[in-house]
């Protein structure tokens, strides 16, 4: 079964800093791997996804995140952060085929608090 | 596009009564409908995924007869919460996909539940 860990539970920068949330999956085939926000209260709001090609994804809002096979990671990045990025942000992985097609697992999910 | 709905946004209801959630995909027809529970800062837990017109699928540890899903036309998937107690508290979450788009789910934004 997929599985999905980022390690980092909270973050915190200041604004107009760098930003970088990390992901590591575990799935047997090739992953479609999806980063998601969430906002208190709030449903989730897509950011970026990747299914196959260029591993480097540019997403909304500024964010971009790279598919790295080797090392099973899909991390997002962010140049500079602003104060209205503060939020959760959730790793997510797809399953492609079978029953459970199109079926998501997210990560614990990591809350990112950002200084003035 | 691709917006999905949830109503009530929050409910509060007394022990022993049933709750129900609507989930409406407004400008898409969904093929597929999935419904969350989040804990308070904690991730999305997968509980059930319906398709129109079929019965749904329930994940390991769901109570199929607690968590009632219906999905009768391609916009609308219902779930009730029959008998809510306060462990049922929680916040709830659909998603919806559709042809197009396989292998993403376009998120609601959530249903508080509060059980007194």
């Amino acid at each position: 079964a997929q599985s999905v860990t980022q390690p980092d539970i909270h973050i915190t920068v200041s604004e107009g800093a760098s930003l970088e949330l990390r992901c590591n999956y575990s799935y047997g085939a090739t992953p479609y791997l999806f980063w998601y926000v969430q906002s208190p209260g709030q449903g989730l709001q897509l950011l970026l996804k990747y299914f196959s090609g260029d591993t480097l994804v540019q997403g909304i809002k500024g964010f971009e995140a790279e598919f790295k096979r080797s090392q099973s990671s899909f991390n997002l990045r962010k140049p500079s952060v602003h104060w209205s990025d503060a939020a959760e942000y959730f790793c997510a992985v797809a399953t492609a085929g079978g029953t459970s097609y199109g079926k998501l697992t997210f990560g614990q999910g990591t809350i990112l608090t950002v200084h003035p | 596009g691709a917006v999905v709905s949830q109503h009530p946004s929050r409910v509060i209801c007394k022990s022993g009564t049933s709750v129900k959630i609507e989930c409406r995909s407004l400008d898409f027809q969904a093929t597929t409908m999935f419904w969350y529970r989040q804990f308070p800062k904690q991730s999305l837990m997968l509980m059930a995924t319906s398709n129109e017109g079929s019965k749904a699928t329930y994940e390991q540890g769901v109570e199929k007869d607690k968590f009632l899903i219906n999905h009768a036309s391609l916009t609308l998937s219902t779930l009730t919460v029959t008998s809510a107690h306060p462990e049922d508290s929680s916040f709830y979450i659909c998603s919806a996909s559709r042809l197009a788009d396989y292998n993403e789910q376009f998120f609601g934004p959530g249903t508080r539940l509060t059980v007194l």
